[in-house]
């Protein structure tokens, strides 16, 4: 679904790099957020934000932060990226209101590989 | 502590074999629930839905699920499977016990030998 695009597609970086993974959308929602994907694991939620000036933790926000930049906008950073890290890392977003209410749309993802 | 689980956690069925995807939650209150799936090399896009009402829903490409409040289930099922449905199957819950935010199980991997 090319309403949420996320770049890069695919990353391989080494422990202690600073990465930022970007994500743009054109739906027109006010809320974004970011999972990463693990084997066995499902979706954990790392932040979301439901406006421009609204950022919150989710499960697993140690070691990531992130920056609304506008409302289409939502990136994420790996201050000092780690091994354990390495996933595959979604944006998704969702409107509060109207026919989409609650579903979530989703990018196509970011694979992140740390050594 | 509030939780998705998909017992399933690798499928593999044959053409034109039934299918049943456990997912049991844990949330109290008022939920919503989803099914998620992701195609090899794919996002993950909407299957089906829940938020209130008939609690069998129907979904794209012949799926469905049902959801059982006493059990706290939400399985999905597809009579009749294809190769093309190949692909990573996530429920997904929100509560408003839980912040409205959504929780995915850990997924069920499917495939379906042609």
């Amino acid at each position: 679904d090319a309403d949420v695009t996320q770049t890069p597609r695919n990353r391989i970086t080494k422990t202690g790099k600073r990465i930022m993974l970007e994500c743009s959308q054109t739906k027109g929602h006010d809320r974004m957020y970011w999972y990463r994907q693990d084997p066995g694991l499902g979706l954990r939620l790392i932040y979301y934000s439901f406006d421009v000036k609204d950022i919150n933790k989710g499960e697993i926000s140690d070691g990531y932060s992130v920056s609304r930049q506008a409302q289409a906008k939502f990136s994420l950073s790996l201050e000092s990226a780690i091994p354990n890290q390495t996933a595959l890392y979604f944006c998704a977003t969702s409107d509060h209101q109207g026919a989409s209410y609650n579903e979530q749309f989703f990018g196509p993802g970011t694979r992140l590989t740390v050594l | 502590a509030q939780s998705v689980s998909q017992h399933n956690h690798h499928v593999i069925l044959s053409e034109a074999a039934s299918l049943e995807l456990g997912c049991n939650y844990s949330y109290g209150g008022t939920v919503n629930l989803f099914w998620y799936v992701q195609y090899p090399g794919q996002h993950l896009q909407l299957l089906l839905k829940y938020f209130s009402g008939d609690p069998l829903v129907k979904g794209i490409k012949g799926f469905e699920a049902e959801f059982i409040k006493s059990k706290f289930s939400f399985n999905l099922r597809k009579p009749s499977v294809q190769w093309s449905d190949t692909a990573e199957y996530f429920c997904a819950v929100k509560s408003n016990n839980a912040g409205n935010m959504l929780t995915f199980g850990g997924g069920t991997r499917l495939m379906v030998k042609p």
